[in-house]
Order: structure tokens, then sequence, then C-alpha cells
């Protein structure tokens, strides 16, 4: 068990619904990553966000957010879903930013558009 | 930019016999190289990284890898493969000084019994 917690495991969704995917990071980590995985595109970095700001930003899409709230707890919001949205996201946590620290990946939240 | 290759889509190793995961990277300066593994329907979990130092680095579950500046290589290796070893890797390279975090595209080993 890593220590990051996803919710929901599990998620089935219409296109052009608005889904939104919760992590909880490790006790005590500031950085919190978001990720997408599908079988043709791999690991996909999504953002960063450290200590509420957001600090790096990868191949994420207009329709697609997050933010990071002052319990650290942060959440990823997908709108105006399409099918090729449909993959694994993952939520990863680390130590202090900028650093040689790590990442603890949670379970993932698997999304299938519909 | 920065870059990882993993040039093997899959590797296949019959049990007991070392194995060899490759990794080439591509940063602008020294970087911090990480080994994660995945099994299936699981997170990824880390198994070792380079900082400074020893270029062989020693991880979980029996890991090494060999950093190789002029090559611009770290390899994950291991001297005698398990059945359970069988999983998805991924190298990652990050920028010293930076925030972000490149994964290369996994390769699937095949532990043969």
């Amino acid at each position: 068990d890593s220590g990051v917690t996803q919710t929901p495991k599990h998620l089935i969704t219409a296109t052009g619904q608005r889904v939104t995917l919760r992590c909880s990071p490790r006790s005590g980590d500031l950085s919190v990553y978001w990720y997408q995985q599908s079988l043709d595109q791999g690991l996909q970095f999504l953002i960063q966000y450290y200590n509420g700001e957001e600090r790096a930003k990868g191949n994420i899409l207009e329709r697609f957010s997050a933010q990071q709230f002052p319990d650290l707890h942060s959440e990823l919001n997908l709108s105006s879903l399409e099918l090729g949205d449909s993959a694994l996201y993952f939520c990863a946590s680390s130590g202090k930013t900028g650093t040689y620290n790590e990442q603890f990946f949670g379970p993932g939240t698997r999304l299938t558009v519909l | 930019a920065q870059s990882v290759a993993q040039p093997e889509d899959q590797v296949n190793v019959a049990e007991g016999n070392p194995l060899t995961v490759k990794c080439t990277y591509s940063v602008s300066g020294n970087p911090y190289l990480f080994w994660y593994v995945q099994y299936p329907n699981r997170g990824l979990q880390f198994l070792l990284k380079y900082i400074t130092g020893d270029n062989l680095v020693k991880g979980s579950y029996g890991f090494e890898a060999e950093f190789n500046k002029s090559q611009t290589s770290f390899h994950l290796k291991k001297p005698s493969a398990l059945v359970s070893d069988s999983a998805l890797y991924f190298c990652a390279v990050r920028d010293r000084g930076g925030d972000k975090i490149i994964f290369g595209k996994g390769t699937r080993l095949h532990i043969l019994p």
C-alpha cells in the first residue's frame, strides 16, 4: 500500500458528461501528480500541484482541469467527455518538489466513456 | 527537452536467467533516473533511483540498474529472473531542479517458467 488513495476505483459514464476524480496524497507529501494511462498512449503526465499551486503542466487537454485543496487532496475534473478519454487515471504524490524524491502512486481510477 | 526511450515493447526471459530492460534518456543537465514496476490492475511501484555517485544502483526485489553517462543509458538488470518479475516496467527521468518527470512507454517483461 503506497499510502495514496484514489476514488472512485471505477467510473462509467457517457460522452459529453463531466466527472471528478479524487486523490489523497501520502501523509506529509506536498506534491500531487496526475497521469493518464491508455493502451495506445502509454503513461502521460497531465499536471502537477505543489502545496496548492500548479507547478508543471504536461499533455493536459483544455477540457480537463485540476486543483489541490488546502488539506492537500486533489481533484481532476474531466468535462465534455469523449470515447478517447477512456483510460486509467493515476495520481501520485511525493515530498519536496524539484528533488530526487520518488513518486508514490495510487491504485488508479478506471474511466470508461460509453 | 527531456525524453526517455525504452526500445523494447516486450522482453522474454527464461526463469533463472539474467534479465536486462533497456532505457536511454535525454536531458539538458544531469538527470535523476528512476525505475518503476506495474503489476496488473495496480499503480506503479518505485524500484530504484539514480541520484549521484556509484553508477550501479541497487533496488527492491533484487533489481539493480547501471547508469552510463556516456551512453545516456540506465538499464535495469537482475541476475536471476523469477516468474513473479513478470510485469510492466517504466523508466523515468527528471531534470535536476525541474518539476516534470517523464516516463518511457514501458517494457513488458515476461519470465517463462
